[in-house]
């Protein structure tokens, strides 16, 4: 079993839609909780770091749920700009951190 | 702002050319590390590095070495290119590896 796992999508949504994507991962004692937006031939950029009590930035929320081993990305009003791979970063306990291999988004006009 | 450069953006290179990428950090930064990103797999981690001189490997560390003389300078060495090597090579430093990773531009390496 992967440690990190992203559904690759990709996923087309119209403008002002609101889309979610999850990112599972294997180890119960990871601890901190990444994710980073990619846009087309450039270097990953952090968007948010993900706490346990949820987060939001404007359009984006990020929550944690450690039952079921999983985080998540909600993005509210989606504009075209927010077309990009977001991939999610797992690290455990031990300092070993890990990426998914991201999921596809694109916004249709 | 923290600020990753590397050495090139786009390098063409033969086979069986030594390769070297270098990486450049401006923030005082512990830990540095090269990834290679290909279509359907993601990032994956070569090599990273937690202090000068320090190493560990990653993930797919074969066909490839570091150097870390100095903190804020991390080199990924091709020893020999070969042509599955074709890849983006992204650097990047984080000041902990608890903590959030900084990337460069990346180096776009096709070996013909």
């Amino acid at each position: 079993r992967k440690e990190v796992e992203q559904d690759p999508g990709p996923f087309n949504v119209p403008e002002g839609a609101t889309v979610a994507f999850n990112c599972t991962y294997s180890n119960s004692a990871s601890q901190s909780f990444f994710w980073y937006r990619q846009d087309c031939r450039k270097e990953p950029k952090l968007l948010m770091s993900v706490y346990s009590s949820g987060n939001e930035d404007g359009r984006f929320t990020a929550q944690l749920n450690r039952a079921s081993q999983y985080i998540s990305l909600l993005i509210r009003d989606s504009k075209l700009s927010d077309s990009a791979t977001y991939l999610c970063v797992v690290i455990n306990t031990g300092n070993q951190f890990y990426f998914g291999t991201g999921t596809s988004l694109t916004v249709i006009p | 702002d923290v600020k990753v450069t590397q050495s090139s953006r786009y390098l063409v290179k033969r086979t069986g050319e030594k390769v070297f990428l270098e990486c450049v950090q401006d923030m005082d930064h512990e830990n540095m590390f090269w990834y290679r990103q290909d279509p359907g797999l993601g990032l994956r981690l070569i090599y990273f590095s937690y202090d000068v001189k320090m190493k560990e490997k990653g993930d797919i560390p074969e066909g490839y070495s570091v150097s870390r003389e100095k903190k804020e300078r991390f080199s990924l060495i091709l020893e020999s290119a070969s042509t599955n090597q074709t890849s983006m090579y992204l650097c990047a430093s984080s000041l902990s590896v608890l903590r959030v990773q900084y990337f460069g531009p990346g180096t776009r390496l096709t070996v013909t």
